[in-house]
């Protein structure tokens, strides 16, 4: 079983409509982040959480919210989707221990807004 | 938030070439991450260099952290079709553990 799971995988929905995406994982990870990735942008951080009751901003947090419902479970939210927020976007997980800091990756969702 | 340059952006070789993808920053990193995303996938840590200077090699790769940590290259020898895929840099930050990622470098080995 995979240790950092996205649901759902691909997403086709309209501007305005509010949307989710749900990561879950299995590592025992306190740190939990979301990156969209664009093509030429490489990946850039919405939010990111290093435990439970710790929830910050990254560079592009701009019309999304999340939500960490436990050590295992960090979603995003669109409120109001719009077209420019059509991307790849991922989850992943890290230990502050050795190695540095290295991060988790799930395996993306694909989401189109129209 | 740290900037981290990757280039080149796309690299189509053939399969026995070698290759250097590069990553420079005006930043100063704790550390300096690889990664290599196949399509479908997300990311996949290939190695991690810390100290200025640092080499690293993972069988054909050859990874090196320049000796102000401001950048960092990855060279492949002798290139192989399962060489292909994005390979993306990323700069641990001297305020915590935020990573910043460079753009990516898409890399296609022919056969």
């Amino acid at each position: 079983d995979a240790d950092v799971t996205q649901t759902p995988r691909n997403r086709i929905t309209k501007t305005g409509k509010r949307i989710m995406l749900e990561c879950s994982q299995t590592k025992g990870h306190d740190r939990m982040y979301w990156y969209r990735q664009d093509p030429g942008l490489g990946l850039r951080l919405i939010y990111y959480s290093f435990d439970v009751k710790d929830i910050n901003k990254g560079e592009i947090s701009d019309g999304y919210s999340v939500s960490r419902q436990a050590q295992a479970k960090f979603s995003l939210s669109l409120e109001s989707a719009i077209p420019n927020q059509t991307a790849l976007y991922f989850c992943a997980t890290s230990d502050p221990g050795l190695p540095r800091d290295t991060q988790y990756f799930g395996p993306g969702t694909r989401l189109t807004v129209l | 938030t740290q900037l981290l340059e990757q280039s080149p952006q796309f690299l189509s070789i053939q399969e026995g070439e070698n290759l250097t993808v590069y990553c420079n920053s005006s930043s100063v990193f704790s550390s300096l991450q690889w990664y290599r995303q196949e399509p479908g996938e997300g990311p996949v840590l290939l190695v991690t260099v810390v100290t200025g200077g640092e080499v690293k090699k993972l069988k054909r790769l050859t990874f090196q952290f320049g000796d102000a940590r401001k950048d960092s290259s990855l060279h492949i020898t002798a290139a192989q079709p399962g060489d292909t895929g994005l390979y993306l840099c990323a700069g641990e930050e001297t305020s915590g553990s935020r990573l910043t990622f460079g753009e990516g470098t898409q890399l296609t080995v022919n056969p």
